[in-house]
């Protein structure tokens, strides 16, 4: 199976722009998770969404929304961008099935706010 | 106090040699520990997935819980240059959503030839 894939890999966007990121999950997975990887906080939860239903969600301001499409693909916004979230943002898909609690990650997208 | 701690490193052993790492952790409804690994400007890799306490063993790779001490241990033998990296744990409660796992900071592995 192809593992997770993320669009764009690389994007370099300025304070108060809005950026939508793209997240694949592996063929079957219908639950989608997204991460914040920053050298100071390290990964941090973002949100979870299965079935295009929001499960849970981390300690990010409003600015940070997401979706889930019926397809199991999922986007990720961040409006008024600021310095700090310039970071690593990572996808992962599992598949919820017992004995399978794990989760499989993207390669990530690396957004550099200037 | 995060509820999941790890020794950022970095950690250099040689060749060959026996690679430990570890973590603890406070929150004693974690059930699933899971071990990745990540290379430079990549996305995490499982490596390693421990339902409960108890050894699993894949390779050169041995995961250990120990639940009674909130502190979970991943062993790499044979160690490679390859196998330079960094470590993450990463572990969730059953009552957790599925998709929120809590990392700790992870540890820097250098293996020099």
């Amino acid at each position: 199976k192809a593992g997770v894939t993320q669009t764009p890999r690389y994007l370099i966007k300025t304070r108060g722009q809005q950026v939508t990121l793209s997240c694949s999950p592996i063929s079957g997975h219908r639950s989608v998770s997204w991460y914040q990887q920053t050298p100071g906080q390290g990964l941090q939860f973002l949100f979870e969404y299965f079935s295009e239903t929001q499960r849970n969600k981390g300690n990010f301001p409003g600015r940070f929304s997401g979706r889930q499409f019926s397809n199991s693909r999922s986007e990720m916004n961040v409006s008024t961008l600021e310095l700090g979230d310039s970071a690593l943002y990572l996808c992962a898909s599992s598949d919820r099935q017992p004995g399978q609690e794990t989760q499989y990650f993207g390669p990530g997208t690396r957004l550099l706010v200037l | 106090q995060k509820e999941v701690e790890q020794d950022p490193g970095p950690l250099s052993v040689p060749e060959g040699a026996i690679v430990s790492l570890n973590c603890t952790y406070s929150n004693s409804a974690f059930q699933y520990f899971m071990w990745y690994r990540q290379y430079s400007r990549k996305g995490p890799e499982l490596l390693m997935y421990t339902y409960s306490s108890g050894n699993k063993e894949d390779g050169r790779f041995t995961a250990q819980v120990d639940k009674s001490s909130k502190y979970i241990s991943l062993f790499i033998r044979d160690s490679q240059p390859s196998d330079s990296a960094t470590y993450l744990c990463a572990m969730r409660g059953v009552t957790d959503s599925w998709g929120k796992l809590q990392f700790g900071a992870g540890t820097q592995v250098v293996v020099t030839p």
